[in-house]
């Protein structure tokens, strides 16, 4: 089937730690974006990425960082400069082009302080 | 300002009654799309309808309906005779042109729906 694959479901991080999260799809779609939920803010844009080895800052894109070295993956990494990262974090993609296209999302990481 | 607002934060029914989200969006785009968005509590974001902006008539599926109005730039969402399972963050989004042929998004802040038995 196809889809968007999250992993891990959960990832604790230790501070200092720089932490990937995976995003793998294949949907054949061109583009990809990173979002941050916290409780009651919906849904914040991180980075996203029109095509492989493209990407763009979105509105929160301190202390993270991304690559789309494959039109399949787009990781994101949490770096230790992120001070506060515990978040739910979402990963989606979509055609890039054409309004009507929804976005498709994976189904979440969850990240934490130990 | 915020693209789409989701006023209600959190509203809370007994099964069976009708409930409506509210959505409204801002753009200066005449061409645009609306999206509303489910996500269960295992996180994973769904989609359930889009609407483009030069199609005003109302929508029905089944026990869901969507009122977009182009003068209040409004885009409801109403939940008939509402089951537990309807329980979750209902999402409503905006899609216009971000230039490059690439479309933006704008996710509104989301309202929780709680539907007791």
């Amino acid at each position: 089937d196809g889809g968007i694959t999250q992993s891990p479901k959960y990832l604790f991080r230790k501070e200092g730690q720089n932490v990937t999260l995976s995003c793998e799809q294949n949907l054949n779609h061109d583009a990809m974006y990173w979002y941050r939920q916290d409780p009651g803010q919906g849904l914040r844009l991180i980075y996203y990425s029109q095509i492989v080895n493209d990407f763009q800052k979105g509105d929160i894109a301190e202390g993270y960082s991304v690559s789309r070295e494959k039109k399949e993956s787009f990781p994101l990494t949490v770096t230790s400069a992120q001070k506060n990262p515990t978040a739910f974090y979402l990963c989606a993609s979509g055609p890039g082009q054409g309004l009507n296209q929804p976005q498709h999302f994976g189904d979440g990481t969850r990240l934490s302080i130990l | 300002a915020q693209k789409v607002t989701q006023a209600q934060t959190e509203i809370s029914v007994v099964e069976k009654e009708d409930v409506t989200l509210d959505c409204v969006y801002e753009t200066r785009d005449t061409t645009y799309y609306l999206f509303w968005y489910k996500q269960p509590p295992s996180g994973e974001l769904v989609f359930l309808i889009r609407r483009n902006s030069f199609d005003e008539q109302n929508e029905i599926s089944g026990r869901y309906s969507w009122n977009f109005q182009k003068s209040t730039s409004s885009f409801n969402f109403t939940i008939t005779a509402s089951q537990v399972v309807d329980s979750a963050v209902y999402f409503c989004a905006l899609s216009e042109a971000g230039g490059y042929n690439f479309n933006k998004f704008y996710f509104g802040s989301g309202t929780k729906l709680n539907v007791k038995p």
